[in-house]
């Protein structure tokens, strides 16, 4: 199993390009989210996915897009690139039960993707 | 406010050597806590998960311990090695996409 695959490992754009960040995973996890790592702060939640065709906001969701059109795969857009969105970019997957029994939340995630905006 | 602080944000240790790392939350609800290893470039893996009800729970030379009464949670690792050098991150899961994550402790370990 690869786990959580994320594309590309390193980007440069510049201010205002576009650009996707790719995410697959292969352990069938129904949860999927986007998270941003800056220097000296946890980990931010930027958008979440609860299954196909499902997605919503997290902490820091302006200037990102997703979707979520299959379970394996969770792509991230960036729309007119700011410095702002300088960062290490980390996809992550997780199986929660709806119902039922509680579940232990292990995230999984990919190796990162590090965006610098100039 | 949901929060998750690490203590401290640094530190350098000989070979050898055993140290521990602490972590202080305030998350409600609280479902478990886990500590998470990122090497420099990677992603995180997670090392361990503290249920409510647990009090230690050991992986190899780490041990992490939880005080739900205090909200404090601590890693020990024991007879350091060149390959602990890490950030150490201390995440608190609240159910379905809820987790708070820390700021971590970055670990140097020397020769």
């Amino acid at each position: 199993n690869a786990g959580v695959t994320q594309t590309p490992k390193f980007r440069i754009l510049k201010i205002g390009q576009s650009m996707t960040l790719q995410c697959t995973q292969d352990m069938n996890h129904n949860y999927m989210y986007w998270y941003r790592q800056d220097p000296g702060m946890g980990l931010k939640l930027i958008y979440y996915s609860v299954g196909a065709g499902i997605t919503d906001k997290g902490e820091v969701p302006n200037g990102y897009n997703v979707s979520r059109s299959t379970t394996e795969d969770f792509p991230l857009r960036l729309e007119l690139a700011a410095p702002s969105q300088t960062s290490v970019y980390f996809c992550a997957s997780s199986y929660s039960r709806v119902r039922g029994l509680s579940n232990t939340g292990e995230l999984f995630f990919g190796e990162g993707s590090r965006l610098t905006v100039l | 406010k949901n929060q998750v602080e690490q203590s401290p944000q640094s530190l350098i240790i000989l070979e050898g050597k055993n140290c521990t790392l602490q972590c202080n939350y305030t998350v409600s609800p609280f479902s478990n806590l886990r500590w998470y290893k990122q090497d420099t470039g990677r992603g995180p893996v997670s090392l361990t998960i503290m249920t409510f009800s647990e009090n230690t729970k050991s992986n190899g030379r780490y041990t992490a311990t939880l005080d739900a009464d205090t909200k404090q949670s601590s890693l020990h690792i024991t007879a350091s090695q060149l390959s602990d050098s890490a950030s150490y991150i201390c995440v608190v899961y609240g159910g379905t996409y809820k987790y708070i994550f820390g700021t971590g402790t970055r670990l140097k370990v020397l020769a």
